[in-house]
């Protein structure tokens, strides 16, 4: 079955510091995708990044960046200069197809809160 | 922009009523979707649907069922109410042509007493 791994619960830093989320996945298929979410304390989830399984290639975007390694099935991400604003929890998840539709599957989530 | 519209930001029921939470998103999407979202125990799925009165039961079903009648509105319905459902509860939607992104809408945070 899909699992998804964030074993960091809570991380907290100083504002600039950098800061990386872990996330450790399990599937059985070949073909995959994987997903970060930001929920911010307004509640709802905002999506971050998709990346196929089939793609390695490290991302970054501003000040977010992340790294993917089927050899390790791991997907971090990374918040280089870190901000008040980049508090919230942030999810990984993992998609898994079913009856055409891709389903998601995610981990436990990390409360990152960033201190003046 | 996609939205993804929750009837309900709080509610608060008593055990063994009929509990009804509405979703209702205005792309068009296939897709929608009930997760739970628990302390410590990150989101998990309820049920979804990828069409019309199309229905799948996904990792925590018991004691929940759905409702999609039309293609922007699905419903969760807790049929009999209990204190181990209180939670918040988040609906999604995706399609294809969204290369299968989820969009949240802003959660109903449910207390049953």
């Amino acid at each position: 079955a899909q699992k998804v791994t964030q074993a960091q619960t809570e991380i907290s830093v100083v504002e600039k510091e950098d800061v990386t989320l872990d996330c450790v996945y399990e599937t059985r298929d070949t073909t995959y995708y994987l997903f970060w979410y930001k929920q911010p304390p307004s509640g709802e989830l905002v999506f971050l990044i998709r990346r196929n399984s089939f793609d390695e290639q490290n991302e970054i975007s501003g000040r977010y960046s992340w790294n993917f390694q089927k050899s390790t099935s791991s997907f971090n991400f990374t918040i280089t200069a870190s901000q008040v604003v980049d508090s919230a929890v942030y999810f990984c998840a993992l998609s898994e197809e079913i009856q055409g539709a891709q389903k998601l599957v995610f981990g436990q989530g990390t409360r990152l809160t960033i201190n003046p | 922009d996609v939205k993804v519209t929750q009837s309900s930001r709080y509610l608060v029921k008593r055990t063994g009523e009929k509990v009804f939470l509405e979703c209702v998103q205005d792309m068009d999407h296939e897709n929608m979707f009930w997760y739970r979202q628990d302390p410590g125990l990150g989101l998990r799925l309820i049920y979804f649907s990828y069409d019309v009165k199309m229905k799948e039961k996904g990792d925590i079903p018991e004691g929940y069922s759905v409702s999609r009648e039309k293609k922007e509105r699905f419903s969760l319905i807790l049929e009999s109410a209990s204190t181990n459902q209180t939670s918040m509860y988040l609906c999604a939607s995706s399609s294809i042509s969204t290369n299968e992104k989820l969009f949240f809408g802003s959660g109903t945070q449910l207390s049953v007493l």
